[in-house]
């Protein structure tokens, strides 16, 4: 069965800071796999996918991801954070429908 | 920018009552979902249609949910005797293109959600 895991349920970083938040993932063949962010009382709002080719996606707002297949990860990068970062951030793996993570919180403090 | 909405944003209902959710996918799209999420918990898969069928439901939409396009437009979900447990926040979501019956992997966009309340 598909599932991915988010390890951080809430991650902190300073504005201006990187900012890594963390996936896992098992599937049985391929992976694709996305990161979607929610902010209060909105929908889910794309950020990137990983279907096939480089290994380091890039998406909106400045964000990016690296596909690492030896090590099932797919962790979200930003060189640098900014406060409108703050929101809750989901990895989830796909075979027609998604499967979410437990979500993790970021925090960007000014 | 086209976009999914949803309606009401928020539903209060009494135990046992028929309640259905409304969702107007974007226009151009032929992938349609429900999703939920419990307070707190992770969003979770409900059902996907495509080509005026269920292609897959989870095991979660049981007998007392169903899916409908009515009009070409509108994509809705109903539950038929609401419980307790029913309570989240569900939301909508469609994406595009034709992969000739394959899963669809493009990114799928989501509607604002709507909150269900039942009491």
């Amino acid at each position: 069965a598909q599932s991915v895991a988010q390890p951080e349920d809430q991650v902190n970083v300073a504005e201006g800071n990187p900012l890594t938040v963390k996936c896992t993932y098992s599937v049985s063949g391929n992976p694709y796999l996305f990161w979607y962010v929610q902010y209060p009382n909105r929908g889910l709002q794309f950020l990137l996918k990983y279907i096939t080719g480089d290994n380091l996606v890039k998406g909106s707002y400045g964000f990016e991801a690296e596909f690492n297949k030896s090590q099932t990860s797919f962790h979200l990068k930003k060189p640098s954070a900014l406060v409108s970062d703050s929101a809750l951030y989901f990895c989830a793996v796909s075979g027609g429908k998604l499967i979410f993570g437990q979500g993790t919180e970021l925090s960007v403090k000014p | 920018e086209p976009e999914v909405t949803q309606t009401p944003s928020h539903q209060v209902t009494q135990m046992g009552q028929e309640v259905i959710l409304r969702c107007v996918p974007i226009s151009n799209h032929l992938y349609f979902y429900w999703y939920r999420q419990i307070l707190g918990q992770k969003v979770e898969f409900l059902v996907s249609f495509y080509n005026n069928e269920i292609s897959e439901k989870s095991e979660i939409f049981d007998d007392q949910f169903s899916v409908e396009r009515p009009d070409g437009s509108n994509f809705t979900l109903k539950i038929r005797s609401t419980k307790l447990e029913d309570s989240a926040m569900y939301f909508c979501a469609s994406s595009g293109g034709k992969t000739g019956g394959f899963p669809n992997y493009n990114e799928q966009f989501f509607g604002p959600g709507t909150r269900l309340t039942v009491l």
